[in-house]
């Protein structure tokens, strides 16, 4: 069975740090995706960051990037020069093309202080 | 461009009885998913409908059933509403039945079942 585990339920950091997220998974399979997705406190839930699991290069948008460690399945987020608007809940998720079934860890609830 | 909308935003019903969620996918989108979230958890998927047949289905129980319109638009239905079942229902659209397609979330219905 495919897991996701965010072992982080809860994190603060201050306006311009850098933070990052973990998320760890389980599979047996080879090739898959991996996805970051946020959720403001108003709930509607948005893609951050994706990465296909054939391609060793971290991906990165904009103050999001990720390291991938495929070896270890582990896929942690990076938000560089933390914003407010940053604050929200954020969901490491997993797919390998079943239905398009996502499965998704419990989330992290990331806080940012100004 | 218009995003996905869901209707209601808010419900509440009692125990036994049968509710239908509605869902309008985003615009050239033809693959609508929908997943549970329960309080404080991830979301856990149900379904998945592409170009109006059921392409993957979560580990639910038969009394949840879907549909997806020529317009790709969709229904989630529970019959014989449990406790459990009370949640926050998000459908998410896509283009192409596939997994690596970013899914477009809704807001969201949050039902209540006493």
């Amino acid at each position: 069975a495919q897991t996701v585990t965010q072992s982080q339920p809860e994190m603060s950091v201050q306006e311009a740090e850098t933070v990052t997220l973990s998320c760890t998974y389980d599979t047996s399979e080879s090739n898959y995706y991996l996805f970051w997705y946020k959720q403001p406190p108003s709930r509607q839930m948005i893609l951050v960051i994706r990465q296909e699991a054939y391609k060793q290069q971290n991906a990165t948008e904009n103050r999001f990037s990720v390291n991938f460690q495929k070896a270890a399945k582990s896929f942690s987020l990076k938000i560089s020069d933390s914003q407010l608007g940053d604050t929200a809940m954020y969901f490491c998720a997993f797919n390998y093309n079943q239905g398009g079934k996502l499965i998704f860890g419990q989330g992290t609830e990331l806080s940012v202080k100004p | 461009e218009t995003g996905v909308t869901q209707s209601p935003t808010h419900l509440i019903k009692t125990r036994g009885q049968q509710v239908t969620l509605r869902c309008s996918s985003q615009s050239g989108h033809n693959t609508v998913s929908w997943y549970q979230q329960a309080l404080g958890q991830g979301p856990q998927f149900i379904f998945q409908y592409y170009r109006e047949e059921e392409n993957g289905r979560g580990n639910f129980p038969p009394r949840f059933s879907g549909l997806q319109f020529p317009n790709y638009s969709s229904e989630l239905n529970v019959n014989a509403l449990e406790l459990d079942d009370s949640a926050l229902y998000l459908c998410a659209s896509s283009s192409g039945g596939g997994s690596y397609n970013e899914q477009f979330f809704g807001p969201g219905t949050r039902l209540t079942v006493l």
